[in-house]
């Protein structure tokens, strides 16, 4: 079965500072899709990546998909306290609708 | 559209007592999902439905834990008897392709 590795577990950013949240495959990803998770909620849907170096980007959040569709790293720009919350990356299993698989996720937490 | 709705948001019961989360979904969403968040494990898929059918309860850790989706716009999730190491968060999701949607959860507490 497909696991998911993120890195760093927990992060604590200065407000306005950048940062990278990383997350590896154990196998080829066939989509590989980014979630935020504010606390006592559910999971919202940030951005999906399909294809191998595609980038994409919404407001100051940039995900990117390695060439070998193995890893992908999401960055955030100038951090605000809206940025606070879980960031869990989720893979498909080869393309059918059976659900995603998810790694454990990165509490971030900002700094005023 | 209200998006996936769960309930209860929180359940406090007894160790032995009978559970039964609630889910409604997207309407016209083909595909549903139960999941279960912990710290230790994160966030684990327990069954999915398609067209109500169940295709995998793998993840449906005994028999204790059952799930049913007796039509396209109700599905429910029941433990019984619980016991305390089911404490968790229990999502519902649906979807029309790959993009899941999620309910805001069920804070599960078993005492």
């Amino acid at each position: 079965s497909q696991e998911l590795e993120q890195s760093p577990q927990s992060l604590i950013v200065q407000e306005g500072k950048n940062l990278t949240i990383n997350c590896t495959s154990s196998k080829t990803l066939y989509g590989l899709y980014w979630y935020k998770q504010k606390y006592g909620e559910g999971l919202i849907f940030l951005m999906m990546l399909q294809k191998g170096g595609e980038e994409k980007s919404h407001e100051k959040i940039t995900a990117k998909l390695d060439e070998k569709k193995q890893q992908s790293s999401l960055h955030i720009t100038a951090s605000q306290p809206s940025h606070a919350g879980i960031y869990l990356c989720g893979a498909a299993s080869g393309g059918g609708a059976d659900g995603l698989t998810f790694g454990k996720g990165t509490h971030l937490i900002i700094q005023p | 559209d209200a998006g996936v709705i769960q309930s209860p948001r929180h359940e406090v019961t007894e160790m032995g007592q009978e559970v039964t989360l609630r889910c409604k979904p997207i309407s016209g969403h083909n595909s549903l999902f139960w999941y279960r968040q912990t710290m230790m494990r994160g966030l684990e898929l327990l069954i999915y439905f398609n067209n109500n059918v169940p295709i995998d309860d793998s993840g449906m850790p005994e028999d204790r834990f059952s799930a049913k989706m007796p039509n396209a716009s109700f599905s429910t999730l029941k433990i019984q008897p619980s016991e305390p190491r089911d404490s968790a968060v229990y999502f519902c999701a649906s979807s029309r392709g790959e993009k899941l949607f999620f309910g805001s959860g069920t804070q599960l507490s078993v005492l």
